[in-house]
């Protein structure tokens, strides 16, 4: 069964510091690693997606892959409290379904 | 803000009743997924839709959901006879394509007393 595993289950960073999330994919036939974030209240908003070796920078986001190792990171530098969610890694490997992992629930502290 | 439109927000509901949900996914997004996220936020795939049609389901939702998405008409989400276990946010997302990004609306939070 694909599974998608994230670490850590809590983060806290003070104000302009550096959040990294981990996720790990169970099965290498994947197509995309996704992140999304997800406010109290609402549904859940893709911050960015990644399918190849290296980095990938969105502004303050910073996404990293490692094929070989199935392993997909996730950083977050200048944290503003605005960033203070729920995060979610999730794959797509077929159909277009998204298998999530449990979360990270990040605060970043004033 | 979310351009998915789910309906109702709230539902509660006794055990053994109908509940049903809608979803309006974003303009022009032929590919429309039901996920179920549960209080501890874990998420279940349930069903996705490429136009009116069928992709994928897991085997609970052929059993006692049933979902559809006509065309000119919201898409819904019923679950025939709802269990406390049943009690979770129901997402909707729709995209483009079925590996990008897909949009979620807000939710319905389903209650089963």
């Amino acid at each position: 069964q694909q599974k998608v595993q994230q670490s850590p289950e809590s983060l806290s960073v003070p104000e302009g510091g550096m959040a990294s999330l981990n996720c790990t994919s169970s099965d290498r036939n994947f197509q995309y690693f996704w992140w999304y974030r997800q406010h109290s209240g609402e549904g859940p908003k893709a911050l960015m997606s990644i399918f190849s070796d290296g980095d990938k920078k969105e502004g303050r986001f910073t996404a990293h892959l490692n094929k070989a190792s199935l392993h997909v990171s996730l950083h977050i530098r200048d944290s503003q409290p605005s960033d203070s969610a729920l995060y979610f890694c999730a794959v797509i490997y077929n159909q277009g379904k998204l298998i999530f992992g449990q979360g990270t629930k990040l605060s970043i502290k004033p | 803000n979310s351009k998915v439109i789910q309906t109702p927000r709230y539902l509660v509901k006794g055990q053994g009743q109908k509940a049903k949900m809608r979803c309006i996914p974003e303009k022009g997004h032929p590919v429309v997924f039901w996920y179920q996220q549960n209080k501890n936020n874990e998420f279940k795939f349930l069903i996705n839709f490429q136009n009116q049609e069928v992709l994928q389901q897991i085997d609970m939702t052929e059993k006692r959901f049933s979902a559809e998405c006509p065309s000119n008409s919201p898409c819904s989400l019923e679950i025939q006879s709802s269990e406390a276990g049943d009690s979770a946010l129901y997402l909707c997302a729709s995209s483009l394509l079925g590996f990008a990004e897909q949009f979620f609306g807000p939710g319905t939070r389903l209650t089963v007393l």
